[in-house]
């Protein structure tokens, strides 16, 4: 089955700069790489998805990239705020399937 | 987006009892229902694949005596804890994704469960 890891556990950063998170799948077949927020005691809400024939989306501050050939993709958060400190999650999936999860970034934004 | 539902969000109960979670969705038809389990600070945990009308598929070392799923209906599953002990609590989210199921999963609130 499918398996994701996720780099790094977690991250810290001043207001303004960049974070970037990684992930890996293992199955080929995955075509569907969302990534989500989870802010505590709260389920996780989607913040932005890419499907396998696109190699990367943007969404304002936020991007994602996805190499197929090295199974990897990747969360780019630019100009970060206070308010995007939470937990980040990737995930991996193909059609039919759940999604399978990697292990989770924290990321805190200090002012 | 699509909306999900589940109840109740928190619950808190005494061991030996069972806790029953209702998760819906409101504005489509979810022929498939995903339940996770996430301890404090870790990752969610697929426990098992439900569908509408059929027995649910359960994930490795997942108890399926222990969690009844139930998914009799296109809009409601639910996630029985039977026996409930102490280290079943956890935060349970069910998940569900609009036909033809090959993109985004959308979900519950989550439940919160603490067993004393």
């Amino acid at each position: 089955g499918e398996n994701v890891e996720q780099h790094p556990s977690t991250l810290s950063v001043q207001e303004g700069d960049s974070a970037v998170i990684k992930c890996t799948y293992s199955d080929s077949a995955s075509n569907y790489f969302p990534w989500y927020k989870q802010e505590l005691g709260k389920g996780p809400q989607l913040i932005i998805d890419i499907r396998s024939n696109v190699g990367e989306k943007k969404d304002q501050r936020i991007a994602v990239t996805l190499n197929k050939t090295a199974k990897h993709f990747s969360l780019h958060i630019t100009e970060t705020q206070p308010e995007d400190s939470a937990v980040y999650f990737c995930a991996a999936r193909q059609a039919g399937t759940a999604l399978i999860f990697g292990k989770g970034t924290t990321l805190s934004v200090s002012s | 987006g699509a909306v999900v539902s589940q109840h109740p969000s928190w619950v808190i109960c005494k061991s030996g009892t069972s806790v029953k979670i209702e998760c819906r969705s409101l504005d489509f038809q979810a022929t498939t229902m995903f339940w996770y389990r996430q301890f404090p600070k870790q990752s969610l945990m697929l426990m098992a694949t439900s569908n509408e009308g059929s027995k649910a598929t359960y994930e490795q070392g997942v108890e399926k005596d222990k969690f009844l799923i139930n998914h009799a209906s296109l809009t409601l599953s639910t996630l029985t804890v039977t026996s409930a002990h102490p280290e079943d609590s956890s935060f349970y989210i069910c998940a569900s994704s609009v036909p033809p199921n090959t993109g985004e999963l959308f979900f519950g609130e989550g439940s919160r469960l603490t067993v004393l």
